[in-house]
């Protein structure tokens, strides 16, 4: 059964960077594509943005609003996706998540548990 | 970019009772992209729905997807103490953005 482990979460004052993980284990992870999305306190589901598989292009498509600060990216050899998020403002804060799909079955199937990052002086 | 607008925004019913969540598209959305998930407090996400009207693996039969264009529904039937819960349509498919609703609460009355 697949699986999706986060880590690299935490407090970051305004202005930082931080780097989260997603380990993935129990699929096929190179040939997956993978989403962030994230849930400020409170608040609704955001998608972040998207990595494609490298066999179907390896594109990256982001939120609009995000694409100029966060960075997705991924390492199949370590069956590992990352989000790179950089110039962080308080509103940053909320729960991310990661999220696979196949390129036929494109719907969120397998999450990983959320990681916090809290972003304050 | 299309635009998912869930109502009602809190649904209060009693255990037992048929809940009905809407979620209206600003743009025709294909049916084969329209899902639906569950959301307990502290946890992930869940996929109940896929495909407007799918269920997914080991989701109850009291669950259920309909609808097409820019109106979708998920029905539960008779709601069990477990269902009480957040619930978010989302459109997936090729194309991003890849939106959610703004979510429904179902809550104990």
């Amino acid at each position: 059964e697949g699986q999706l482990v986060q880590s690299g979460g935490g407090l970051v004052k305004p202005g930082g960077s931080l780097r989260l993980s997603c380990a993935a284990s129990g699929f096929t992870f190179k040939d997956a594509w993978m989403n962030w999305v994230r849930q400020a306190p409170g608040k609704g589901l955001e998608w972040v943005g998207r990595i494609k598989s490298k066999f179907d292009g390896g594109t990256i498509d982001y939120a609009a609003p995000l694409k100029d600060k966060f960075t997705i990216s991924r390492d199949d050899s370590k069956n590992t996706l990352f989000l790179e998020m950089n110039s962080l403002k308080t509103d940053d804060t909320a729960v991310y998540y990661c999220t696979m799909h196949w390129n036929d079955k494109r719907w969120f199937d397998l999450w990983g548990q959320g990681t916090l990052v809290t972003v304050s002086s | 970019e299309i635009v998912l607008t869930q109502s009602p925004g809190t649904l209060s019913l009693f255990p037992g009772e048929r809940a009905t969540l809407s979620c209206r598209a600003s743009q025709s959305v294909s049916s084969s992209d329209l899902a639906w998930y569950q959301q307990k407090p502290g946890q992930a996400p869940r996929l109940l729905i896929y495909g407007a009207s799918s269920r997914a693996t080991d989701i109850p039969d009291r669950f259920s997807g309909s609808g097409s264009g820019t109106d979708f529904t998920l029905t539960i039937s008779r709601l069990e103490p477990e269902d009480f819960a957040v619930y978010y349509c989302q459109k997936y498919g090729t194309s991003p953005p890849l939106t959610f609703g703004g979510g429904t609460t179902v809550d104990i009355k």
